[in-house]
């Protein structure tokens, strides 16, 4: 079964700074990845999402991530972080038919003045 | 497009009552709807995947008698939480699949449960 790591629970960033936050995944073939942002107690906001073609991939509100096979990795990221992107972030990944997809831990993201 | 609304946004009720929570699909045909269930400060776990007109798939340590899932038609699935406890408390989300190339699911904006 697949499943997806984001190592960091918790990350801090100042304003302006840029960010990347981390997503591994474990399938046995090259899954759907996706990154979704939540505020507290609202729902999923998708950023962007990964099924075939060019590695690098935008999203909504300045954000890309980059699929990189040999590293099994989809991580995020942000060149300057506004303080209204504080929130929690989930990487998902699904098989090809997105049947069954699956979150991570989520990372929370604190942005400083 | 593929707008997924769910009903009510959050819900209060005694322990030992049930409640349902609606998921609709409003601008596509849903083959595939799913039921994830996310407690405070944790990620979302799937509970459940239903096909229209099937009997739903549930998760491993999911309780299919307890949350009761129909998905009559392919704009609507509902999810009952029957007998609620506290530990039931939770946001509960649903997603909605458009058959497609890809098959994209597309999310609710959830519902809040409180048993108390």
């Amino acid at each position: 079964a697949q499943s997806v790591t984001q190592p960091d629970i918790h990350i801090t960033v100042s304003e302006g700074a840029s960010l990347e936050l981390r997503c591994n995944y474990s399938y046995g073939a090259t899954p759907y990845l996706f990154w979704y942002v939540q505020s507290p107690g609202q729902g999923l906001q998708l950023l962007l999402k990964y099924f075939s073609g060019d590695t690098l991939v935008q999203g909504i509100k300045g954000f890309e991530a980059e699929f990189k096979r040999s590293q099994s990795s989809f991580n995020l990221r942000k060149p300057s972080v506004h303080w209204s992107d504080a929130a929690e972030y989930f990487c998902a990944v699904a098989p090809y038919n997105n049947n069954d997809m699956r979150f991570g831990a989520g990372t929370r993201l604190t942005v400083k003045p | 497009g593929a707008v997924v609304s769910q009903h009510p946004s959050w819900v209060i009720c005694k322990s030992g009552t049930s409640v349902k929570i609606e998921c609709r699909s409003l601008d596509f045909q849903a083959t595939t709807m799913f039921w994830y269930r996310q407690f405070p400060k944790q990620s979302l776990m799937l509970m459940a995947t239903s096909n229209e007109g099937s009997k739903a798939t549930y998760e491993q340590g999911v309780e299919k008698d307890k949350f009761l899932i129909n998905h009559a038609s392919l704009t609507l699935s509902t999810l009952t939480v029957t007998s609620a406890h506290p530990e039931d408390s939770s946001f509960y989300i649903c997603s909605a699949s458009r058959s497609g190339i890809y098959n994209e699911q597309f999310f609710g904006p959830g519902t809040r449960l409180t048993v108390l």
